[in-house]
């Protein structure tokens, strides 16, 4: 159980243009998923928090204008980078935490396989 | 705010040996969570502990075990008898005690066991 998918795994775009990324809980539901951003031989860093029904919240020096979350569902959330730029490549991993849990077990999260996006 | 400092940021053994992955962590909650995952080079995550503030007890898990220490805010992984498959960067991490309860991860240490 507790399954997070992606996709696409992996993504190669032209600068300037946007690109999708989805992040699905398969077999729970999850109010809030949270995406982070990995660069090469570096550790995981928080973009944004996505709650469902709601504002993404997002993390100091993210442009939420950039990378727009959409949490539509409570098994979907969605990561647009807009107008990409080669700096924009990266690893992008999403988490999300089930719903139905309770006590110590709520604090897990579980992670998605990762995009990882190429802007050439 | 929370931090998470992995010093080791990359150690290499020879199959067999023990090693031990050292994690320090500051937070000013009395009641957090602390992680441990292992990304092999797939990139995939995959879980490996969860710790509770208010447990100190040690932790064995066939060949890993991991010495929680709250006086020196410390959560340290030992992986003995090692092997090629561990190979991998670890990460360890806290999770906040209220609202989102976002993880903050360390640096990572990258360990290559070596055949």
């Amino acid at each position: 159980g507790a399954v997070v998918s992606q996709h696409p795994s992996w993504v190669i775009c032209k600068s300037g243009t946007s690109v999708k990324i989805e992040c699905r809980s398969l077999d729970f539901q999850a109010t809030t998923m949270f995406w982070y951003r990995q660069f090469p031989k570096q550790s995981l860093m928080l973009m944004a928090t996505s709650n469902e029904g709601s504002k993404a919240t997002y993390e100091q020096g993210v442009e939420k204008d950039k990378f727009l979350i959409n949490h539509a569902s409570l098994t979907l959330s969605t990561l647009t980078v807009t107008s990409a730029h080669p700096e924009d490549s990266s690893f992008y991993i999403c988490s999300a935490r089930d719903a139905a849990r309770q006590g110590a077990s709520s604090y897990e999260q579980y992670f998605g396989p990762g995009t990882r996006l190429t802007v050439t | 705010a929370q931090k998470v400092t992995q010093a080791q940021t990359e150690i290499s053994v020879v199959e067999k040996e023990d090693v031990t992955l050292d994690c320090v962590y500051e937070t000013r909650d009395t009641t957090y969570y602390l992680f441990w995952y292992k990304q092999p080079p797939s990139g995939e995550l995959v879980f490996l502990i969860r710790r509770n503030s208010f447990d100190e007890q040690n932790e064995i898990s066939g060949r890993y075990s991991w010495n929680f220490q709250k006086s020196t805010s410390s959560f340290n992984f030992t992986i003995t008898a090692s092997q090629v498959v561990d190979s991998a960067v670890y990460f360890c991490a806290l999770s906040e005690d209220t609202g989102r309860r976002a993880l903050t991860f360390g640096s990572g240490t990258r360990l290559q066991v070596q055949p």
